[in-house]
This record gives structure tokens, sequence and C-alpha cells, in this order.
């Protein structure tokens, strides 16, 4: 099946550094990839669709300059979070979508997030 | 967009099946039923999805009534490996109407 990674897995920084978090997919394109965040014992949030030479389709809510999508090429998103501060803290899941008759998504392994 | 209902959790003892059920009420003609597995600190992966009837495949069955407002992932003779939260989500699979995920259901396999 599609493989989509990663990188890094968890991060730990200070608050008010910015944090880059790579989405790649490894053996497909993929012209949208999708962005969640997912805080303890709760659900997946959608934050962001990210379009491949476009900008992103932010959720309501979510703060675009603060979290900052780049979707350079067909198999690389990037979201950067900017002056991160302990509530950012949470786990970062990104998707990417196979185009087929049922538009499949396929989802990274997440990266955790915490800010000191 | 469609709206599920789960039931927050399930226990289970290993080797039974366990059925879960998912309500949406709301389905559109056009919305396909999917089904999601994920373990703590680890991204959601794909079980399995369906229109109506029934699907099967090497890990699950997903059964459809035929007014489609509910499903159900049966998951047979569930072991302590299986134990997961697992989402149904429902959208017409154009990349926008199928990414809403509900509260989940968790699974607890008991030995």
């Amino acid at each position: 099946g599609a493989v989509v990674s990663q990188h890094p897995s968890r991060v730990i920084c200070k608050s008010g550094t910015s944090v880059k978090i790579e989405c790649r997919s490894l053996d497909f394109q993929a012209t949208t990839m999708f962005w969640y965040r997912q805080f303890p014992k709760q659900s997946l949030m959608l934050m962001a669709t990210s379009n491949e030479g476009s900008k992103a389709t932010y959720e309501q809510g979510v703060e675009k300059d603060k979290f900052l999508i780049n979707h350079a090429s067909l198999t690389l998103s990037t979201l950067t979070v900017t002056s991160a501060h302990p509530e950012d803290s949470s786990f970062y899941i990104c998707s990417a979508e196979l185009a087929s008759s049922y538009n499949e998504q396929f989802f990274g392994p997440g990266t955790r997030l915490t800010v000191l | 967009l469609a709206k599920t209902t789960q039931p927050i959790s399930m226990d289970s003892y290993e080797g039974q099946e366990v059925n879960i059920t998912c309500s949406h009420n709301n389905i559109a003609t056009n919305d396909y039923i999917t089904w999601y597995q994920q373990f703590p600190s680890q991204g959601p992966r794909f079980i399995i999805q369906g229109y109506k009837t029934k699907v099967t495949n090497e890990v699950a069955s997903l059964f459809i009534p035929a007014d489609r407002k509910s499903s159900t992932l049966s998951l047979p003779r569930v072991s302590l490996s299986d134990t997961a939260v697992y989402y149904c989500l429902v959208g017409d699979n154009t990349g926008a109407n199928n990414l809403f995920f509900g509260t989940g259901t968790r699974l607890t396999v008991i030995p």
C-alpha cells in the first residue's frame, strides 16, 4: 500500500521557537495533503488542506499565520508551527490523498510536539 | 457533512467477534463509509470501506443495511493487538467530506 512518512517523529522545543514538520508520500504523488492535530484522549481535528502549488485552506479557528503550510511538490508538504507555545503541544498527523475511485487517504505516523 | 455516532468504548475478550455500530442518519447518496483504526501515538490506518450491503477483506467485514443510515464493523476473533480506537467516517471521497473524525470507539480486548 501507499506509504506516508513524517519527520521528525517527536520534537521538543522551547517556547517562542518555530518547528517544521515534514510530510512525504513515499511511493505516490499527492496533489492534496491534510494536516490534523490530536490532543490526548481526543479525536483528530482537521487543521488545513494542503494543495500542491497553491495556498492551503485552513479550517475555522486555525491561525494561518501561526501554522504555515507549504506544499512545494507532489510528494512533500510541510507544517511550520511558528512561535510555539505550550498550548501547541500536541500530536500532529498528516495524510496524503491517493487519487483513485475512492480517493483514499493514507496517514503518516504522526509527530509528537512538546513545547516547554 | 454526515455526522457519525459511535459508542465511546467497548470491551471484549480475546477470541470473540466484535461488532461496532456507527449511526449516520444524514448520509448522502454519494457518500461512502470508511473505517479507520488508530493505535496510541500512531496515525490512523485504513481498515475497510463500503457503499452498501456487505464488504469483506482480510481483517474485517462491513455490514451496511439498505437504508445506509448505519453500518457495523465486524472484527472476527479479536486479539490483544486489536486494542485500539476505531473511527467511522462518512463522505463522498472528493477529499473534503470524509475528513471529520468523530469520537471513535475505544476497543479494549481483555485476555
